[in-house]
């Protein structure tokens, strides 16, 4: 089944403790982003990768790194977590460019004490 | 940070209504058009995404218009039903090479039976 898949569901965490976030898609496709969604400010991009190795900031990158060094995964790490970073966190992907839709993972839900 | 606006916030219609929300942006630069539509405790599902100025796309009883020179999209909903309740989402792409995907906040539809 064609999926994008994050894991985890659900992380409790505290300020400081590095984390890591997984996404990995299994259709080939080329583009991916990383997203956190909280209340009143709707879905805001945190970074997005065009191919293995391209990787570019998004609306709100700071706090956060990623990587791309397999065309499959894209993880999301948060080196030094903080409390505003608690949020919805969802990853993405499209097949070639932003002119095909996306797929999104099922949701990682971080709180951050 | 582009601005992506959606109208209304919400909105309750009744079993069997057609419905109509939009989707503003700005027409100074404009490459792509997505709209998704997000159930409660799942994931955003695409709808469409548009390109060109004047195209209407349709999925069942769910359609779409696009007016880049004006900036803004339509999506219609006709012969509301309560499996139709979710919040809807546009998101932007400016300009021809941009990898970037900025979200309007969503309309959230309630369809009463």
């Amino acid at each position: 089944e064609a999926q994008v898949t994050q894991n985890p569901r659900y992380l409790i965490t505290v300020t400081g403790k590095k984390l890591t976030v997984t996404c990995s898609q299994n259709m080939n496709h080329e583009y991916m982003s990383w997203y956190r969604q909280d209340p009143g400010l709707g879905l805001r991009q945190i970074y997005y990768s065009m191919n293995v190795e391209v990787t570019d900031k998004g609306d709100v990158p700071e706090g956060y790194k990623v990587s791309r060094k397999e065309k499959r995964n894209f993880p999301l790490i948060l080196e030094s977590p903080s409390p505003n970073q608690t949020s919805l966190y969802f990853c993405a992907s499209s097949f070639r460019d932003i002119n095909s839709p996306l797929h999104f993972g099922n949701g990682t839900r971080l709180t951050v004490t | 940070i582009l601005n992506v606006e959606q109208s209304p916030q919400s909105l309750h219609v009744q079993e069997g209504d057609s419905t109509n929300f939009t989707c503003s942006f700005p027409s100074s630069n404009f490459y792509a058009l997505h709209w998704y539509r997000w159930e409660t405790a799942k994931s955003p599902e695409a709808l469409f995404v548009m390109t060109l100025n004047g195209d209407e796309k349709k999925k069942g009883r769910i359609s779409a218009t696009l007016n880049t020179k004006e900036g803004y999209s339509y999506l219609y909903i006709k012969g509301s039903q309560p499996e139709d309740s979710a919040t809807y989402l546009c998101a932007f792409v400016p300009g021809a090479g941009s990898y970037q995907l900025t979200f309007g906040k969503g309309t959230k539809l309630s369809v009463i039976p």
